[in-house]
């Protein structure tokens, strides 16, 4: 099993531009969750879906974000324009959502992104 | 809401020697706590989880928790470290067992000394 994919692993851009991050769950995942860590706030849930279905986005800190999940192995989260105070790592998990011994969350290993 | 609290963000041991790091949470309702580990430039990788049942939760390379209710919290052990062990461990809590989101800690980076 290849795990979660996330790309790029590195995204340096401008302030003002557009950026996509992209993560490939683990195959038979149900739940797909977007984290991002920074120094000051540590690591923050943006988002996360069941069945590609966004269930809780109250962690997007604004409009500029948005996130979407198409199919099953698929999901995209999107800066649109970007500012220097996004740059950190972003992170995707996915797990298995009603396993009777809990569900562990697979972590991805990470887009750092900056912004200039 | 959830919260937690990693009272340490570093702990330097001497190779060999026990180590504690600490985790309290708080919660309205019945929680669900994990310990994760992060290794520089990778990914989240679970250590150990409490679920339910006995309050005591190992690992497969010696670490353990042990759940306290009454004083909520989820402290992370080791009688012995290695050099390897150095890395940044988080305390994180959810209501649903993970399948909703994780409410992390700030993060404990445990640094081992020769």
């Amino acid at each position: 099993d290849a795990g979660v994919i996330q790309s790029p692993r590195h995204e340096v851009t401008e302030m003002g531009q557009e950026v996509t991050l992209r993560c490939k769950p683990i195959s038979g995942h149900n739940s797909l969750f977007w984290y991002r860590q920074t120094m000051m706030r540590g690591l923050e849930l943006l988002i996360y879906f069941n069945n590609n279905v966004p269930i809780d986005d109250s962690g997007m800190p604004e409009d500029r974000f948005s996130a979407k999940m198409p199919n099953a192995s698929f999901s995209t989260l999107k800066i649109q324009p970007s500012e220097p105070r996004d740059s950190a790592v972003y992170f995707c998990a996915s797990s298995v959502v009603g396993l009777a011994g809990g569900n562990e969350q697979f972590f991805g290993p990470g887009t750092r992104l900056t912004v200039l | 809401a959830q919260s937690v609290t990693q009272l340490d963000s570093q702990v330097p041991v001497f190779e060999e020697a026990p180590v504690e790091l600490r985790c309290n949470y708080s919660s309205s309702v019945s929680v669900y706590l994990f310990w994760y580990v992060q290794y520089p430039n990778q990914g989240l990788q679970l250590l150990l989880k409490y679920l339910s049942g006995s309050t005591l939760v190992e690992s497969i390379n010696g670490f353990e928790a042990e759940f306290n209710k009454s004083q909520t919290s989820f402290h992370l052990r080791k009688p012995s470290v290695h050099i390897s062990d150095t890395a940044e461990y988080f305390c994180a809590v959810s209501s649903g067992g993970g399948a909703d989101g994780l409410t992390f800690g700030k993060g404990t980076h445990l640094i081992i000394q020769p």
